[in-house]
């Protein structure tokens, strides 16, 4: 059963452009949802969080929508650089849930110069 | 400053073995997380430690087992090894046990099991 989808397992966007990530869930439980950066031979990197009270949340060239009533969140990146080729995770957590994050399978983006 | 360190980055063992990984988390931080990432699919979580007591637990077997140490050090071993144990194994630390302070992953344990 999987709680956390990401539909699309690669993505490639041209240097300069937007790039957009896209979250599924199906746990109405969930009220805190992050994402992270996977670069290969490295541990997963925080990006940026949203609390499922907001509908948005922006950190530089990065910012996360989330729609409860679709359950859906997504990740935008402004402008897109090579440096952000990697695999990304979304993850989500129920507030009782400790620190157990429920991640989605990645989707491995690719900046073309 | 030394990050989240997990030892051994890489180990092979056969069907049945024992294994145990061991992470020291970021000083200052009291939470160890460990998660399983097999080869495709996003991590998974296995076990929650904070001031040394368990906090959570995923949906794994009881061949799973961790500990966390005076030091805040964990442990995480595993018992009757199946080729199915074969994954990365994520280890995250933590200055709260709740949710709103970020988890700082290790590169992780890679187990191979033949």
């Amino acid at each position: 059963d999987q709680q956390v989808k990401q539909n699309s397992p690669s993505l490639s966007v041209q240097e300069g452009r937007i790039s957009i990530l896209n979250c599924d869930y199906t746990n109405s439980m969930f009220d805190y949802f992050l994402w992270y950066k996977k670069y290969p031979a490295e541990g997963p990197t925080f990006l940026i969080s949203i609390s499922s009270i907001k509908d948005k949340n922006e950190d530089g060239r990065f910012t996360v929508f989330l729609n409860k009533s679709a359950k859906h969140l997504s990740l935008h990146i402004v402008p897109s650089q090579p440096g952000d080729s990697a695999v990304y995770f979304c993850a989500a957590s129920a507030s009782q849930g400790a620190q157990k994050l429920v991640f989605g399978q990645g989707t491995r983006l690719t900046i073309n110069p | 400053d030394a990050g989240v360190t997990q030892s051994p980055t890489h180990l092979i063992k056969t069907r049945g073995q024992h294994v145990t990984l061991r992470c020291s988390p970021i000083s200052g931080h009291k939470s160890v997380s460990w998660y399983q990432q097999v080869l495709g699919q996003g991590p998974q979580f296995i076990f929650q430690y904070y001031e040394k007591e368990e906090r959570g637990r995923g949906n794994f077997p009881d061949r799973f087992s961790a500990r966390q140490f005076p030091n805040y050090s964990s442990e995480l071993n595993v018992n009757a090894l199946l080729l199915g144990d074969s994954a990365l194994y994520l280890c995250a630390s933590s200055a709260r046990t709740g949710l709103g302070g970020e988890l700082f992953f290790g590169e992780g344990s890679r187990l191979t099991v033949l």
